[in-house]
């Protein structure tokens, strides 16, 4: 069965950083591309962040893009979102999701979400 | 960037109706479209991919349509658990969602 459970998120002040985490288990997880979409309270859901199985590529959003940085580490078949320079807009749940293959298309499986909430 | 508009944002409906969706893209995604419901606190769920294909386990009431465009997403026969939010995405050129359609119990 396949698995993934989102850490790390919390209250941060802006300016701050934070570390989410996705354990993912019950497949193969180097032969998946990955990815992170979160979602601002009341509001839709907003693609984040994503990272090719093959390891050789990432994306961002423009919203994101120069604060936030995607890993993984295959050995421990876990996701990695680096989040500085944390502004009000980034409060939200923030999703981890499995893309339906090596390249990313759409997602599959998804976790529980993590909240993160940027104030001062 | 592609931009997707669904409407309605809201749509109310009982229980046996058959309901459609409509999804806009701000320019042609091919059929690299794809739906997920979500309910209140919960992750989505995928429905639908490459706009007609159902997800395994996913009950044919649901349907999907459309190239191009316009897309449509049909659920034949509401049942209760039906009731929820219900997001397109393209993903012809990185990935973006749709502001979403809440099904609503009339």
């Amino acid at each position: 069965e396949v698995q993934l459970l989102e850490s790390g998120g919390g209250l941060v002040h802006p300016g701050g950083s934070l570390r989410l985490s996705c354990a993912a288990s019950g497949f193969t997880f180097s032969s998946y591309a990955m990815t992170w979409v979160r979602q601002a309270p009341g509001k839709g859901l907003e693609w984040v962040s994503a990272f090719s199985g093959d390891g050789g590529s990432t994306y961002y959003a423009d919203s994101v893009k120069g604060r936030f940085t995607i890993s993984r580490d295959n050995s421990n078949n876990t996701l990695y979102l680096q989040m500085n320079s944390l502004r009000a807009e980034d409060t939200a749940v923030y999703y981890c999701a499995r893309c339906n293959g090596d390249d990313c298309y759409f997602f599959d499986y998804w976790g529980q979400g993590t909240l993160v909430t940027v104030s001062s | 960037d592609i931009q997707m508009t669904q409407f309605p944002s809201t749509l109310s409906a009982s229980v046996g109706d058959s309901v459609t969706i409509t999804c806009r893209a701000s320019e042609s995604i091919s059929n690299w479209l794809a739906w997920y419901q979500q309910k209140p606190g919960k992750a989505p769920n995928l429905l639908i991919y490459k706009a007609s294909t159902l997800e395994s386990g996913v009950p044919s009431r649901f349907s999907g349509s459309g190239s191009g465009t316009e897309f449509t997403l049909t659920i034949s026969s509401l049942q209760p658990d039906d009731f929820a939010t219900y997001y397109c995405q393209q993903y012809n050129s990185y990935w973006t969602f749709g502001q979403g359609t809440k099904v609503k119990i009339k």
